[in-house]
């Protein structure tokens, strides 16, 4: 069964719409949760890791009051996409992992759609 | 930085067909090695993962990937592929440690009847 549950997976609105997508471990506590951008026909790139209880580490070039990361529980990361413009438009995926020896938890991923 | 290379961006193969996917990393310490599977439509699904030991890892499917430390490869193999193998396979490395992965771009495996 699915261990990272995501959503929404599908999301299409406006732009200058805030978009919140949530990322859920179901399986086990998860400290650190990573979120990860695909476009299409590329590998996934990634954007962030979030960190339970304290400010997420952003990856060059990813601007952080735009792509707002919380991780205020140990099953719970939300991303924010602020202001979204039809650029942000992308598959937006989250991943954990039980401890460093583990594998990666993929979510089903969220296609965003700004029109 | 590390990067990962994977060579085929499009791979077109019959029914029955032996299969071998390139992988190469860059990163001169100890690794961890996965190659992960993209079904159409579905999400990210774990093939087959080193982290140490024997270097010829098998993996679900009948998947199987060999870690040669000398080449910097993880290569993804299959010897007899079928229709259902149709889709995206990712090679992807981490440090040891509680780091993230790192993807390569990916190879597309159309498999044709």
């Amino acid at each position: 069964g699915a261990v990272v549950s995501q959503h929404p997976s599908w999301v299409i609105c406006k732009s200058g719409t805030s978009v919140k997508i949530e990322c859920r471990s179901l399986d086990f506590q998860a400290t650190t949760m990573f979120w990860y951008r695909q476009f299409p026909k590329q590998s996934l790139m990634l954007m962030a890791t979030s960190n339970e209880g304290s400010k997420a580490t952003y990856e060059q070039g990813v601007e952080k009051d735009k792509f707002l990361i919380n991780h205020a529980s140990l099953t719970l990361s939300t991303l924010t996409v602020t202001s979204a413009h039809p650029e942000d438009s992308s598959f937006y995926i989250c991943s954990t992992r039980e401890t460093s020896n583990q594998p990666q938890h993929f979510g089903d991923g969220t296609r965003l759609s700004i029109l | 930085a590390q990067s990962v290379s994977q060579h085929n961006h499009h791979v077109i193969l019959s029914e029955a067909a032996s299969l071998e996917l390139g992988c190469n990393y860059s990163y001169g310490g100890t690794v961890n090695l996965f190659w992960y599977v993209q079904y159409p439509g579905q999400h990210l699904q774990l093939l087959l993962k080193y982290f140490s030991g024997d270097p010829l890892v098998k993996g679900i499917k009948g998947f199987e990937a060999e870690f040669i430390k000398s080449k910097f490869s993880f290569n993804l193999r299959k010897p007899s592929v079928q229709w259902s193998d149709t889709a995206e396979y990712f090679c992807a490395v981490t440090p040891s440690g509680n780091t993230p992965l790192v993807f390569g771009k990916g190879t597309r495996l159309s498999v044709i009847a």
